[in-house]
């Protein structure tokens, strides 16, 4: 099935400092992708939508200068935390839309394995 | 706006039948969904429903009601290794066509034995 590749799965960084997180799509090809940032024991919050080819659609009280994110190509988006702080610790997801087989033929998100950032 | 409730925390017993309820209110529904998560790891699908009635898959039922903005998981047979948060998720359809997917608190399921 199709699959979501998401890296690095852990980083510990710095304050002050810029992680960047990976999201591919392996053998199919993601027009769309969406980022969440999970805060311990809370569900899954939207920061915002990749577009591939142009600017990502943020949601409301998201920082777009604190977390850039590039869809350069059909099958890659990246997340860049830039000047991380502590409090920008939190586990972050990446997933696609992926059309389900059978009868339905829904669209479904697919998720990577997550990111979890640590800044120290 | 979008809103979407779940209970926080919910126990039941290995064997038993366990009913998780999610409500709703989004001004442009297109689906609902269900994802399994365990701690640490990302969420899978579990369900979809679009039109009101129950979807079934094996131990899994989903239930949708789209009047009333209201859908349930049901869990049947339980085993242990169904300990694990279950979120609902809505799609929605904004005015410009795009869609996004919104996801409730989650209910942490713990199964006892």
């Amino acid at each position: 099935g199709a699959v979501v590749s998401q890296h690095p799965s852990r980083v510990i960084c710095k304050s002050g400092t810029s992680v960047k997180i990976e999201c591919r799509s392996l053998d199919f090809q993601a027009t769309t992708m969406f980022w969440y940032r999970q805060f311990p024991k809370q569900s899954l919050m939207l920061m915002a939508t990749s577009n591939e080819g142009s600017k990502a659609t943020y949601e409301q009280g998201v920082e777009k200068d604190k977390f850039l994110i590039n869809h350069a190509s059909l099958t890659l988006s990246t997340l860049t935390v830039t000047s991380a702080h502590p409090e920008d610790s939190s586990f972050y997801i990446c997933s696609a839309r992926v059309r389900l087989a059978g009868g339905s033929g829904a669209n479904v998100l697919t998720f990577g394995a997550g990111s979890r950032l640590t800044v120290l | 706006g979008q809103n979407i409730d779940q209970p926080t925390e919910m126990t039941a017993t290995e064997g038993a039948i366990v009913q998780i309820n999610c409500t709703y209110q989004t001004s442009g529904f297109n689906g609902l969904f269900w994802y399994q998560q365990h701690a640490g790891e990302a969420p899978t699908f579990l369900s979809y429903n679009v039109l009101d009635g129950l979807e079934e898959k094996g131990r899994f039922s989903s239930f949708l009601s789209r009047s009333k903005g209201y859908s349930y998981l049901l869990l049947k047979e339980l085993q242990m290794k169904d300990s694990a948060s279950y979120l609902c998720a809505v799609r929605d359809q904004a005015t410009s066509g795009t869609y996004k997917y919104i996801f409730g608190t989650g209910t942490r399921l713990k199964v006892l034995a």
